[in-house]
């Protein structure tokens, strides 16, 4: 089964709104999260890598005042994509690690902005 | 620095064909991670196989084969035998020691027809 939840799966939202994304870790304790965004047809690009208790690391090019990032809890990080414009349009995953182990994602979220 | 290319954009094949999908990757890194993933049109990430760079042993798993050849940098899947289901996107991935990062290849589309 899914060990890493991503909610929601789909989300259309206007022009200008803030979209919250969550990603958990279900039955294991992520001190890392990471971040993909996915344009159609295009290969995954890391966004940021979200560690628990401290600031984001973002990639060169991701605005972290656009695209924020709280992992709140070792189960729990969330991306919020403040103002969103359509070019935002994406397919978004995130990934958790734990200790020695693949990577597993989770079912990622399209969003479009209309 | 880390690269990871996969040349075949798209392919098509008939069930029933046997079909490889090409993984070649540049890395400094004397230990490394290669990974494949499926994503079918659903989007989620669908993880295949991991081979570390000091196990360069073939592996088979029913239907699927990996050949990971370090002399020419390359992790090489096929499908035997390919249905229909086999049809989604593969990812190829590079991720260094600690799996802090993943770098992904454009991904292969394979169409398998009936």
């Amino acid at each position: 089964g899914a060990v890493v939840s991503q909610h929601p799966s789909r989300v259309i939202c206007k022009s200008g709104t803030s979209v919250k994304i969550e990603c958990r870790s279900l039955d294991f304790q992520a001190t890392t999260m990471f971040w993909y965004r996915q344009f159609p047809k295009q290969s995954l690009m890391l966004m940021a890598t979200s560690n628990e208790g401290s600031k984001a690391t973002y990639e060169q090019g991701v605005e972290k005042d656009k695209f924020l990032i709280n992992h709140a809890s070792l189960t729990l990080s969330t991306l919020t994509v403040t103002s969103a414009h359509p070019e935002d349009s994406s397919f978004y995953i995130c990934s958790a690690r734990n200790t020695n182990a693949p990577l597993h994602f989770g079912n990622g979220t399209r969003l479009t902005v209309t | 620095a880390q690269k990871v290319t996969q040349a075949q954009t798209e392919i098509s094949v008939v069930e029933k064909e046997d079909v490889t999908l090409d993984c070649v990757y540049e890395t400094r890194d004397t230990t490394y991670y290669l990974f494949w993933y499926k994503q079918p049109p659903s989007g989620e990430l669908v993880f295949l196989i991991r081979r570390n760079s000091f196990d360069e042993q073939n592996e088979i798993s029913g239907r699927y084969s990996w050949n990971f050849q370090k002399s020419t940098s390359s992790f090489n899947f096929t499908i035997t035998a390919s249905q229909v289901v086999d049809s989604a996107v593969y990812f190829c991935a590079l991720s260094e020691n600690n799996f802090n990062k993943f770098y992904f290849g454009s991904g292969t589309k394979l169409n398998v027809k009936p």
